[in-house]
């Protein structure tokens, strides 16, 4: 079945730091989402893309489709305190298709 | 709006015992899923469905039942509680996708289930 792998699953960075992490999928998606959870919270939708290379931006966050459509990124400019929590990708078939999330990476930033 | 409202927020269970979780939305979303949450794991999905009567087996389904009466209402059910099943259950809804994208899932704030 489809997988979709976000590796590693911590990262630790000082404030004021960027930060990238990936996502690949073991099959060609549809479109992949993004979703944001705070430590002891719930998953919150962030974005989803669907078009191959579309890159979309919100504030600090620059979220990218891979051209093949089986990889993304996620890039945030000059971490903050506030961005401190686990994001996951999702990717999915389209239509009726059900959503297969990553692991996620859950992100400690240092003040 | 309330979203999607889940109840109850915390229970523990003896091995054996029953229960069902409850989750209610109120933004007329078709689909409705539940997900699981272990620690490192990510979200498991164990069962969804596309709307009032319809239901399907995600990734992780045994040991759950689900039902679908209304479109609001997807409550699930552990007739026999295990240790294996502690962990930290989260209900979505959203509506069908388009051709090429699927829509956003809107989660509620979880129950968090122990089993002793």
């Amino acid at each position: 079945g489809q997988q979709v792998m976000q590796i590693p699953q911590y990262q630790h960075v000082q404030e004021g730091e960027d930060f990238t992490t990936y996502c690949n999928s073991s099959t060609t998606l549809s479109n992949i989402q993004w979703y944001k959870q705070r430590p002891g919270g719930h998953p919150v939708f962030l974005i989803q893309l669907v078009k191959s290379g579309e890159v979309k931006k919100q504030k600090r966050l620059t979220f990218q489709f891979g051209e093949a459509k089986k990889n993304s990124s996620l890039h945030i400019t000059a971490t903050q305190t506030t961005d401190v929590g686990t994001y996951f990708c999702a990717g999915g078939a389209g239509a009726n298709s059900k959503l297969t999330f990553g692991k996620g990476i859950t992100l400690s930033v240092r003040p | 709006n309330a979203g999607v409202t889940q109840t109850p927020k915390f229970r523990i269970l003896k091995i054996g015992q029953s229960m069902t979780l409850q989750c209610t939305q109120d933004m007329n979303h078709n689909y409705m899923y539940w997900y699981r949450q272990d620690p490192g794991m990510g979200l498991k999905l164990i069962y969804y469905s596309v709307g009032a009567g319809i239901t399907d087996k995600g990734e992780v389904p045994n040991g759950y039942n689900v039902s679908r009466s209304t479109t609001e209402d997807f409550p699930l059910r552990l007739e026999l509680a295990a240790p294996s099943q502690t962990s930290v259950y989260f209900c979505a809804s959203g509506n069908g996708g388009m051709v090429n994208s699927n829509q956003p899932q809107h989660f509620g704030d979880g129950t968090r289930l122990s089993i002793l």
